[in-house]
């Protein structure tokens, strides 16, 4: 069954550096995604990505954040100067459609970011 | 602004024993309300996904309904086992322009004794 991959599972960085999450989003799909879920809080929207333009953010997804469709298959996410605050699971999820209705959202296995 | 709570946050039971797990949001203008189930350090399944116009649905021994007037959705589990322990998350989409960002509860982490 087709499953949507992310790299690394676990990132440890210094405040301050630049880090690059990935994720291989189903095939298929057009609709892509990033949460995060801070240890033993909710899982937060980020950033929802289609057609190769940012559809829409959450007021975390500052200037700090970007995301990018590099090629056809890798979908980025770059924190440009990693905060304390930033240490969190990160979840890459795609979708076939705009994941309203009944369209569901398949999830990555995250990456577990954790700044020093 | 939407708010998704769940209750209990956590639910120890026998195994065989049938259980609800409960999700209650502020805005009932959603799109659609979905359950996934988290393994610890594990990412999100999805385990069912009700649309607005619809009441339930089910798969196996789970059966997840959704009443919007009264802003609650409930996830039944029959004959519960141990492979069942994990954490339950419900999440709704709401109308109003989302691109379809899910809102998510903190979720109930149900332990199922042998």
């Amino acid at each position: 069954e087709p499953e949507v991959t992310q790299t690394p599972s676990h990132q440890v960085t210094q405040m301050g550096q630049e880090v690059i999450l990935r994720c291989v989003p189903i095939s298929n799909h057009l609709y892509f995604y990033w949460y995060r879920q801070i240890l033993g809080q909710k899982v937060e929207f980020l950033v929802s990505f289609y057609n190769n333009e940012i559809s829409e953010k959450s007021e975390i997804f500052d200037d700090q954040f970007s995301v990018e469709r590099p090629d056809g298959s890798n979908f980025t996410l770059k924190i440009r100067s990693t905060k304390l605050e930033d240490s969190a699971m990160y979840f890459c999820a795609s979708s076939e459609r705009w994941a309203v209705t009944k369209e569901t959202q398949y999830f990555g296995p995250g990456t577990r970011l954790l700044v020093l | 602004k939407q708010e998704v709570t769940q209750i209990p946050a956590a639910l120890s039971v026998p195994e065989g024993e049938n259980l609800v797990l409960n999700c209650s949001f502020t805005d009932s203008a959603i799109y659609n309300l979905q359950w996934f189930r988290q393994d610890p350090g594990k990412g999100l399944t999805s385990l069912l996904l009700i649309q607005s116009s619809q009441r339930e649905q089910t798969s196996g021994r789970l059966n997840a309904s959704l009443d919007k007037s009264s802003g609650r959705s409930t996830l039944y589990i029959a004959a519960s086992q141990p492979g069942d322990s994990a954490t339950y998350l419900c999440a709704a989409v709401n109308y109003g322009g989302s691109q379809g960002n899910l809102i998510f509860g903190k979720g109930t982490k149900l332990s199922v004794k042998p």
